[in-house]
């Protein structure tokens, strides 16, 4: 079993709609959480940073961690064509030590 | 500040020939990464450095991989021989703190032919 476990997709939803994006995780020690945004042929970039449990908003998008599940969430409000990425959750124990990261999740957003 | 930058974007070669590919990190940043993706393995760390030393080199695949980081602004990864399943995408990463966000340069796609 992997450490970190997220759906690779592809999931395809219509312009406007909430879009869910999961993973879970195996180690309970984990506390950073984050989730990268990777367009086509370009290299990840960091959308959003949560330690340990709790909500975390920016924008349309809103991070969430469930410690007790051991699950962590993206939601992306009135989802746009420009958010069609593959995202990517990581995580680390602490800030030193190095990222695990989960296989990603194709999104399509249709117009 | 530029980001992280790699070269080149873009490199074919035939199989057997050596390939080295370059990374110059953020200025300041004391860690730095290569990774490899590709479809079927997602993303894979190879190698990590810490203020220029090699901490954590167990995702090398074999003794064809070999990274370097001669100084702060500098490092190479070299393949020799290449091997068509070395064909991939090779990512440099750096950050200031290892457990917190990295930033990605734009990456090294290798086709081994």
């Amino acid at each position: 079993q992997k450490e970190v476990e997220q759906d690779p997709g592809p999931l395809s939803v219509p312009e406007g709609a909430i879009v869910s994006l999961n993973c879970t995780y195996s180690n309970s020690a984990f506390q950073y959480f984050m989730w990268y945004r990777q367009y086509s042929r370009k290299g990840p970039e960091l959308l959003m940073y949560t330690y340990s449990s709790g909500n975390k908003e920016d924008g349309r998008f809103t991070a969430q961690v469930d410690k007790s599940s051991k699950y962590i969430s993206l939601f992306i409000r009135d989802s746009q064509p420009s958010d069609s990425a593959t995202y990517l959750c990581a995580m680390s124990l602490n800030s030193n030590y190095q990222l695990i990261w989960g296989a990603g999740t194709k999104l399509i957003i249709k117009p | 500040d530029a980001g992280v930058i790699q070269s080149p974007r873009h490199e074919v070669t035939e199989m057997g020939q050596e390939v080295t590919l370059r990374c110059k990190p953020i200025s300041g940043h004391n860690s730095l990464f290569w990774y490899r993706q590709t479809m079927m393995r997602g993303l894979e760390l190879l190698i990590y450095f810490n203020n220029n030393v090699p901490i954590d080199d167990s995702g090398m695949p074999e003794d064809r991989f070999s990274a370097k980081m001669p100084n702060a602004s500098f490092s190479t990864l070299k393949i020799q021989p290449s091997e068509p399943r070395d064909s991939a995408v090779y990512f440099c990463a750096s950050t200031l703190s290892v457990g917190r966000g990295y930033t990605f340069g734009s990456g090294t796609r290798l086709t081994v032919v």
